[in-house]
């Protein structure tokens, strides 16, 4: 089946600097992708969303970026800080008008101070 | 405060019984959704509801069963079946397919 996943399991990064973290989805269908923050011990919190008719979009020090040629998704987030530690996920859903929000496997990154 | 609550946030069963995860939520969504997450592992779906008396199967439901009576309410059961059921759960929800889903804090759940 189609599904969303994540290249790299763990990223170390150093306090300060910019962090990358990849998503591929095999489902050109999708039109709505969200990134989500989880601490451990807890559910998963909104980062920040993008819809298909868009390339990029910016938060508070965050980027996503949006590649519908390759089935491409990365969250960009600048002068990482040990707070930023967390797995990160990124879902798809939208398909068709599901409801329903399809998770990767997702990538743990570890800020060193 | 608008939120999604999970309880309880600790829960342990012993083999060969059933427990309910309770899941709340004041935001008026319409979608709910259950998922199961391991050590290491991403969110897997249980069972999900559009609609209220009306829910279907996830991508791992043998052993659970839901009912929402309530716009407000969405219960997951973890029946006897369930052989491995020692697991983080997440109880989440949304308001439409082009919202970003709200999750409580969720049940880990131990069996003794």
């Amino acid at each position: 089946g189609e599904s969303v996943g994540l290249h790299l399991p763990t990223l170390s990064v150093q306090e300060g600097d910019n962090s990358i973290i990849n998503c591929a989805y095999s489902n050109s269908a999708s039109d709505y992708f969200i990134w989500y923050k989880q601490e451990s011990g807890k559910g998963p919190q909104f980062i920040i969303d993008i819809r298909s008719n868009m390339d990029k979009r910016q938060g508070q020090r965050v980027t996503v970026l949006l590649n519908k040629t390759v089935k491409h998704l990365s969250l960009q987030i600048a002068a990482t800080q040990p707070g930023d530690s967390a797995v990160y996920f990124c879902a798809e859903n939208g398909v068709g008008g599901s409801y329903i929000p399809t998770f990767g496997r997702g990538t743990s990154l570890i800020v060193h101070p | 405060d608008g939120g999604i609550t999970q309880s309880p946030k600790y829960l342990f069963r012993k083999e060969g019984q059933n427990v309910t995860l309770s899941c709340e939520q004041n935001l008026n969504h319409d979608a709910m959704y259950w998922y199961r997450q391991d050590p290491g592992q991403g969110l897997r779906l249980i069972y999900y509801s559009q609609i209220v008396n009306d829910f279907q199967k996830g991508d791992i439901a043998e052993g659970y069963s839901v009912s929402r009576e309530k716009k407000e309410s969405f219960p997951l059961t973890v029946t006897s079946a369930q052989k491995n059921p020692t697991a983080f759960y997440l109880c989440a929800s949304s308001a439409t397919a082009y919202t970003e889903a709200f999750f409580g804090q969720g049940t880990r759940l131990t069996v003794v």
